[in-house]
């Protein structure tokens, strides 16, 4: 069972406006939760790194939370462009590795 | 950030050649490179873990007679697929690590990826 289960798998929403992404993980302990963004066809690029100590982190119209006594996560889109489509990859570091979610598949329409 | 190349961006190749892919951090020194593997629609899967240097470690149930990593200098990590064949056709990924940068942690930076299609 993969140890890091993200939600929706796939969503699509009009530009312009905001979306939530949700992670739930299992990994324990770990020493920092990122989020990553995926066009296609192309590398994950970082958006956010968090300690398990901090509790929110943004950059720019991205703004991600972590609350570690529930272990979830989440990536706020905050007036969506549509270069915002791609998929949105929830990875924790742990046991040495990064642990990866399967993504979220977000396409921003006109 | 900093920034990881691959090269070539795309392969196609027949069916029992051998194909190398090239990682390149090109702005910091990695002692640590990765290789993914990524299947659409699903998420990167390590394939193995590269110390320049030494020989690389492999994840479980990854040939490592099939995937030939070389992690020659602290820039340069390859990954040679030999004998492919059709069911390696898939999105290679390599990622370097800054071991505990400026800001206190591990962090790994990702390349752009190299498309393999074998036929």
């Amino acid at each position: 069972k993969n140890q890091v289960e993200q939600s929706p798998q796939s969503l699509i929403i009009l530009e312009g406006k905001n979306c939530t992404l949700q992670c739930n993980y299992t990994v324990s302990p770990f020493s920092n939760l990122r989020w990553y963004k995926q066009d296609t066809g192309r590398g994950p690029v970082s958006l956010t790194i968090m300690t398990f100590s901090e509790n929110t982190k943004s950059n720019g119209r991205y703004t991600a939370t972590l609350d570690a006594d529930t272990k979830q996560s989440s990536l706020h889109i905050t007036a969506s462009q549509l270069s915002d489509s791609a998929s949105y990859i929830c990875v924790l570091w742990g046991w040495g590795k990064l642990q990866f979610g399967a993504g979220t598949q977000v396409v921003v329409t006109p | 950030g900093a920034v990881v190349s691959q090269h070539p961006s795309w392969v196609i190749c027949k069916s029992g050649t051998s194909v190398k892919i090239e990682c390149r951090s090109l702005d910091f020194q990695a002692t640590t490179m990765f290789w993914y593997r990524q299947f659409p629609k699903q998420s990167l899967m390590l394939m193995a873990t590269s110390n320049e240097g030494s020989k690389a470690t492999y994840e479980q149930g990854v040939e490592k007679d099939k995937f030939l990593i070389n992690h020659a200098s602290l820039t340069l990590s390859t990954l040679t697929v030999t004998s492919a064949h059709p069911e390696d056709s898939s999105f290679y990924i390599c990622s370097a690590r800054v071991e505990r940068s400026r800001k206190g942690y591990n962090e790994q930076f990702f390349g752009p990826g190299t498309r393999l299609t074998v036929l």
